[in-house]
């Protein structure tokens, strides 16, 4: 059983500060990951993705990934009131499917 | 560009009824995955079809069938529904297999 771990939340961090979101995955084999957000009542958008160890930067966005230790994680820089929202992290299984966290809802105070 | 398109939005069905949803992907994609989310839970895998061809069946019961047509646009078809079945079906695309996938609006299906 393919699984996706992430902690429900709510995570709660002032605007302006960093938010840092985490994910474990079960299947070793999995080679690509990413981060969706989802804004209540609505379907997930695409943030970021990541294939590489490392760090990957887009905009105020950066996703980590460590393979070896089965992590991968998201930071917010600068974060938003407009940020709030729940991040699903996806992870590529078995059929090239996505293998989907259960969420970590983000407040960010004003 | 359009993005991925789902119809309907809302539904509102009986037990027992049967439902088809439509998908249409982001132009000259050719994978399109569809997804059950109920709330408070990350989107569950149902099926995937690249170039027609199911390519992947995710943990649901045969009530549950989908196709994909010659221009990829897709349906997803649940028969004798159940309470349970309530929930906001997601279609997603992509160019090709294992790389970023795109999601539509969704379906709000709601069995009373």
């Amino acid at each position: 059983q393919k699984e996706v771990e992430q902690n429900s939340g709510p995570l709660s961090v002032p605007e302006g500060a960093i938010a840092s979101l985490n994910c474990t995955y079960s299947d070793r084999g999995s080679q690509s990951f990413f981060w969706y957000r989802q804004y209540s009542g609505k379907s997930p958008e695409l943030i970021m993705f990541i294939y590489s160890n490392g760090d990957k930067e887009d905009g105020r966005f950066t996703a980590q990934l460590n393979k070896a230790s089965q992590y991968v994680s998201l930071l917010i820089r600068d974060s938003q009131p407009s940020d709030s929202a729940t991040y699903l992290c996806a992870v590529n299984s078995g059929y090239s499917t996505l293998t989907f966290g259960k969420g970590t809802m983000l407040l960010v105070s004003p | 560009d359009a993005g991925v398109t789902q119809s309907p939005t809302h539904l509102i069905k009986t037990r027992g009824q049967h439902v088809t949803l439509r998908c249409s992907p982001i132009s000259g994609h050719k994978s399109v995955s569809w997804y059950q989310q109920v709330l408070g839970q990350g989107p569950q895998f149902i099926f995937q079809y690249y170039e027609k061809e199911e390519r992947g069946r995710g943990n649901f019961p045969d009530r549950f069938s989908a196709r994909q047509f010659p221009n990829y646009s897709s349906e997803l078809n649940v028969n004798a529904l159940l309470l349970g079945d309530s929930a906001l079906y997601l279609c997603a695309s992509s160019f090709e297999l294992g790389i970023e996938a795109f999601f539509g609006q969704g379906t709000r299906l709601t069995v009373v």
